[in-house]
């Protein structure tokens, strides 16, 4: 177990709907990343907050937006959905903000139908 | 209609013996290096890292070797073992302030018994 909870682990939802992914990161850690996993596109990364404030964007679409509450818990909101939208979502988490030595949750699966 | 997906690489190993992992890497400002597990069903779990200034650092049957002349990482496991199987990621990073990690396609290893 790597501390990192994501819910929920599956969510299935239509094309356009809005969905949103919840992450609590390791205690102590205040960094939360994001990223998505897909068949053809592997393992891409979304953002990144440290400590409530966005540190650093990845291949994030305008659709998809995050925050980092003052609890250090994250929120992925996912809107207009499209079929090519599904896929495995990741968050990690870490101590700092240079992205060394994440730990990531189980995952959150994503089926747009 | 037919899936695409990733072509991973595969790594058929017979148990017990080693396995050699490779990974090359793109960016020449990378400076930490990162080795992922990723077993079925389940979030990347960290390995090993090193950063630029060694070239070879051994954990727990676990080596990795990092060639920056010609930007290549290996990850060595020693006596490989069934619950080895699994998909393994490479990733880079650079230090001074965030930059993102980036994540190789992976390479999945599967230990014949």
């Amino acid at each position: 177990d790597s501390g990192v909870t994501q819910t929920p682990k599956h969510l299935i939802t239509a094309t356009g709907q809005r969905v949103t992914l919840r992450c609590s990161p390791r205690s102590g850690d205040l960094s939360v990343y994001w990223y998505q996993q897909s068949l053809d596109q592997g393992l891409q990364f979304l953002i990144q907050y440290y400590n409530g404030e966005e540190r650093a964007k990845g291949n994030i679409l305008e659709r998809f937006s995050a925050q980092q509450f003052p609890d250090l818990h994250s929120e992925l909101n996912l809107s207009s959905l499209e079929l090519g939208d599904s896929a495995l979502y990741f968050c990690a988490s870490s101590v700092g903000s240079s992205g060394e030595k994440l730990f990531f949750g189980s995952g959150t699966q994503l089926s747009v139908l | 209609g037919e899936s695409v997906g990733l072509h991973l690489p595969t790594l058929s190993v017979q148990e017990g013996d080693n396995s050699i992992i490779n990974c090359a890497y793109s960016n020449s400002a990378s400076d930490y290096f990162i080795w992922y597990k990723q077993e079925s069903g389940k979030g990347p779990q960290f390995i090993i890292d090193i950063r630029s200034n060694m070239d070879k650092r051994q954990g727990q049957r676990v080596t990795v070797l990092l060639n920056k002349t010609v930007k290549h990482l290996s990850l060595q496991i020693a006596a490989t073992q069934p619950g080895d199987s699994a998909v393994y990621f490479c990733a880079e990073g650079a230090s001074g302030g965030y930059q993102k990690v980036t994540f190789g396609i992976g390479t999945k290893l599967q230990v014949i018994p």
